[in-house]
């Protein structure tokens, strides 16, 4: 299976901040990288696919880059709406499609 | 619109059996895969599975393979996940969730149900 990692686990900001959070897969994935959103006690969110295609709907503060083994999720301008528990998910070629382990975002 | 309805929290024994349910609704129902992600109590997400309900054809991870069974109604636009013994280690909310057109990531969520296994 391909393991995803994110990092940082957790991290503090202000609001109007520009954050970075990280996804390295264990092997290429090419662009099948995807980034969601999840507030306590609600299900995940869609933000970005196909590792830099925003969803509809998305504020265009969200970003993603990123091919092979590495990836990013900048957040510009940090709104207090997005603090918020951020996850990758891979679905490269043939299942399970696994998630990173999260990264939770949180007021400073 | 597309949408997924997930049936109630549950509270269940060790040992006891469960199915829970998942019904879409704003679209083609069997032209999608449909997927369940569990999240236990404080964690992240996993991947569990994923069925297509056009003809069944169903993926596990392994880290659930044998552990439960995702199943689907066709003709009721319902997806199922089912244990057959419970565990308290089963203690999670479950999501359902749908590919996006023509792709592998999950555009659409269910709300999740809660399932609480305790004796």
């Amino acid at each position: 299976d391909i393991q995803m990692t994110q990092s940082p686990s957790s991290l503090s900001a202000y609001v109007g901040d520009r954050v970075t959070i990280t996804c390295r897969a264990s092997q290429s994935i090419t662009t099948y990288l995807s980034w969601y959103q999840q507030k306590p006690g609600k299900a995940p969110k869609l933000l970005i696919y196909g590792a830099s295609s925003l969803q509809s709907g998305v504020p265009s503060r969200f970003s993603g880059s990123g091919s092979g083994t590495d990836f990013t999720l900048t957040i510009s301008n940090l709104q207090p709406e997005d603090f918020a528990t951020y996850y990758c998910q891979q679905s490269y070629s043939t299942p399970p499609y696994t998630f990173g382990q999260g990264t939770k975002l949180e007021i400073k | 619109e597309v949408q997924l309805v997930q049936s109630g929290a549950e509270m269940k024994k060790p040992g006891e059996s469960l199915k829970i349910s998942c019904k879409g609704s704003g679209y083609s129902f069997t032209n999608y895969w449909i997927g369940w992600v569990r999240q236990m109590p404080g964690k992240g997400l996993e991947w569990m599975g994923v069925i297509y309900p056009g003809d069944s054809d169903t993926r596990y991870s392994p880290s659930f393979q044998g552990q439960v069974t995702i199943s689907v109604d066709k003709f009721i636009s319902t997806a199922y996940l089912q244990w057959s013994s419970l565990k308290a280690s089963d203690t999670a909310m479950y999501y359902c969730a749908r590919h996006a057109d023509g792709n592998t990531h999950f555009a659409y969520w269910g709300q999740g149900t809660l399932v609480t296994v305790s004796s």
